[in-house]
């Protein structure tokens, strides 16, 4: 299957500064990336639909100056989380759809981020 | 709203048994299902996708799609207690280009 390679796995921060985090296709290109938040026993919660080349799009709730989304390339993605405060501290995980439809989703490894 | 429903869990079988897991839609008109698994800290792995009713098999894996029924279930036969994790349902909108709707998963527990 496709690969999504997301970085950094794992990361520990302190209160008010911020983090960034980045999602590549590896082998295929991907107009649209999405990334999602999961707490500890809870689902797949999608925080915003990443698009080459213009602005994100956000899920209702999700503040779009704290979670700044950057899709420059077609293999890249990044979300910085700015700011970041303890509640902030989730499993962040992005998504990459190869085409238009019909297609499955494939996952990054996800990031743990710990805000002490 | 469109929505993916699943049965929180957990479903306990025994080693070798089958594992049902089963998952209703909200929106008519989709096309495309898919079952992934996520181990506990780790992101979500695709198993099977299927497209057509009917049933679609991958090795131990079922999957069984009635879009008359919105209705869309995952067998795992000869149970192992690796297959224990939890099991999401995600359908497409239809809408390209869009996020896969999931399920909250349902969590399988395997015991030895």
């Amino acid at each position: 299957g496709a690969v999504v390679s997301q970085h950094p796995s794992r990361v520990i921060c302190k209160s008010g500064t911020s983090v960034k985090i980045e999602c590549r296709s590896l082998d295929f290109q991907a107009t649209t990336m999405f990334w999602y938040r999961q707490f500890p026993k809870q689902s797949l919660m999608l925080m915003a639909t990443s698009n080459e080349g213009s602005k994100a799009t956000y899920e209702q709730g999700v503040e779009k100056d704290k979670f700044l989304i950057n899709h420059a390339s077609l293999t890249l993605s990044t979300l910085t989380v700015t700011s970041a405060h303890p509640e902030d501290s989730s499993f962040y995980i992005c998504s990459a759809r190869r085409g238009m439809g019909n297609t499955e989703a494939f996952f990054g490894q996800g990031t743990r981020l710990t805000v002490v | 709203q469109k929505e993916v429903e699943q049965n929180s869990g957990p479903l306990s079988v025994p080693e070798g048994a089958i594992a049902s897991l089963n998952c209703t839609y909200s929106d008519r008109v989709s096309q495309s299902f898919f079952w992934y698994r996520q181990y506990s800290g780790k992101s979500p792995e695709l198993i099977m996708s299927i497209y057509s009713n009917g049933d679609k098999e991958d090795g131990r894996f079922t999957a069984q799609l009635n879009k008359a029924s919105q209705y869309v279930s995952l067998l795992i036969r000869d149970s192992q207690p690796s297959d224990s994790a939890t099991y999401l349902c995600a359908v497409e909108p239809n809408q390209a280009g869009t996020a896969l709707i999931f399920g909250k998963g349902t969590t399988l527990s395997v015991s030895s």
